[in-house]
């Protein structure tokens, strides 16, 4: 059975950083593109970024770009996303998804979600 | 960026009867690479249909996806109890993938 597990998130203040890490367990990260997703409370849900099964290629929406990072650590089954410049606008649950078919972002598997709120 | 509108807002239903919910592109959708979502309270959107009408594994054949272009609709034949939920569309033909705003079903 594919699970996977975010971590990290909380309450931080604006312009503070979080690291939100995702473990998998069920598949092989290594083989599959791998994405983050968000959702402020109330709203559809919010591409936030995207990383190919190798790390060569990364992509993120223009809300997001030049303050968070995606990474990944195949050996560990394990993606990450570090956010920095923290916003009140980037409260929301954030959720790990794998990528359906290569090159084709629709999200087959989710995590649970974690919740960053950005507040003073 | 493709917005995307799902209409009604809401759709009051009882068991057993027939739910259709429309999601219609601001341009058109390349491929028809649109998804349809399931999402209950609590919980992490579920996916039911991807590519308009490809049905992911283990969605249940009352369940189904059409349409082309602009419009797309998801149908669900016979509304189980189950089914009453949040309904999300998203493209992904382009690469800024974006959702619907949502269609609630809830019970009449």
């Amino acid at each position: 059975e594919v699970q996977l597990l975010e971590s990290g998130g909380g309450l931080v203040q604006p312009g503070g950083s979080l690291r939100l890490s995702c473990a998998a367990s069920g598949l092989t990260l290594s083989s599959f593109g791998m994405s983050w997703v968000r959702q402020a409370p109330g709203k559809g849900p919010e591409w936030v970024s995207s990383i190919s099964s190798d790390s060569i290629y990364t992509y993120y929406a223009d809300s997001v770009k030049g303050r968070f990072t995606i990474s990944r650590d195949n050996s560990m089954n394990t993606l990450y996303l570090q956010m920095n410049s923290l916003r009140a606008e980037d409260t929301a649950v954030y959720y790990c998804a794998k990528i359906g078919k290569l090159g084709l972002w629709y999200f087959d598997y989710w995590g649970q979600g974690t919740l960053v709120t950005v507040s003073s | 960026e493709i917005v995307l509108t799902q209409s009604p807002g809401t759709l009051s239903l009882s068991p057993g009867e027939r739910a259709t919910l429309s999601c219609r592109a601001s341009q058109s959708v390349s491929s028809s690479y649109l998804a349809w979502y399931q999402q209950k309270p609590g919980q992490a959107p579920r996916l039911l249909i991807y590519d308009a009408s490809s049905r992911a594994t283990g969605i249940p054949d009352r369940f189904s996806g059409s349409g082309s272009g602009t419009d797309f609709t998801l149908t669900i034949t016979r509304l189980e109890p189950e089914d009453f939920a949040v309904y999300f569309c998203q493209q992904y033909g382009t690469s800024s993938p974006t959702f619907g705003p949502g269609t609630k079903v809830d019970i009449k």
